[in-house]
């Protein structure tokens, strides 16, 4: 089944840390570039962090940057999101998110998974 | 200024047709961009609807109905997605997107009600 499986969310106080983990199946995880993409409670969508086939390219949203680390793990199929200095507002649902391309460029998210809820507060 | 703005809802009947607009902020014009369009249910993820740059230009996602699609307005610089012959289960939030200054802009989605 193609799919993509989030985890890692939780509770955690402001100023610390928290590692997403997106698990894919059912398709050539190494062939594709993986997002992603966070909503607030609420709220709609905002792209978060992006990187391409073989982590040739890494990009983060303004909000994020110098805090949040992709990385991925081909071997594994895996996606991961290294948050670090966490704040109120990065509270919202993560997806893990696949798009239709290897590269880092535009094109269809074509399959989401079901999202890990993070939420920092005290 | 909003990159996308989108209206925040829109009501119609069943069997009825919607149109949704995506409005880019002055300055960027449609006629470069493509856009795409989501669908959320509540308590689902997004599901990626179709791509529309132009009729020879478009894409459609796997299994979406062809009673969606998609158009442009160059006159309102905006983005449309169609919905024709509405059905309960087309009662969700929309989201349009761009590829723009190198990352993804998400509209704020606008709330389709069928009533």
């Amino acid at each position: 089944e193609v799919q993509l499986v989030e985890s890692g969310g939780g509770l955690v106080q402001p100023g610390r840390s928290l590692r997403l983990s997106c698990a894919a199946s059912g398709f050539t995880f190494g062939d594709y570039a993986m997002h992603w993409v966070r909503q607030a409670p609420g709220k709609g969508l905002e792209w978060v962090s992006g990187i391409s086939w073989i982590s040739r390219t890494i990009a983060y949203a303004d909000s994020v940057k110098g805090r949040f680390t992709i990385s991925r793990d081909d071997a594994k199929n895996s996606l991961y999101l290294q948050m670090n200095s966490l704040r109120p507002e990065d509270t919202a649902l993560y997806y893990c998110t696949k798009l239709d391309a290897a590269a880092m460029r535009e094109d269809a998210f074509d399959l989401w998974g079901q999202g890990t809820m993070v939420t920092v507060s005290s | 200024q909003a990159v996308l703005t989108q209206p925040s809802s829109l009501s119609a009947s069943p069997g009825a047709s919607a149109s949704l607009t995506c409005t880019l902020r002055s300055g960027i014009n449609v006629g470069t961009y493509r856009i795409y369009w989501y669908k959320q249910k509540p308590g689902s993820p997004p599901q990626y609807l179709l791509r529309y740059n132009s009729d020879s230009d478009k894409q459609q996602g796997s299994g979406v109905p062809s009673r969606f699609s998609g158009s442009k307005d160059a006159s309102a610089n905006a983005g449309i997605l169609l919905i024709s012959g509405l059905q309960s289960e087309d009662e969700a939030d929309y989201y349009c997107m761009i590829w723009h200054s190198n990352t993804y802009v998400f509209g704020a989605g606008t709330k389709v009600t069928v009533l």
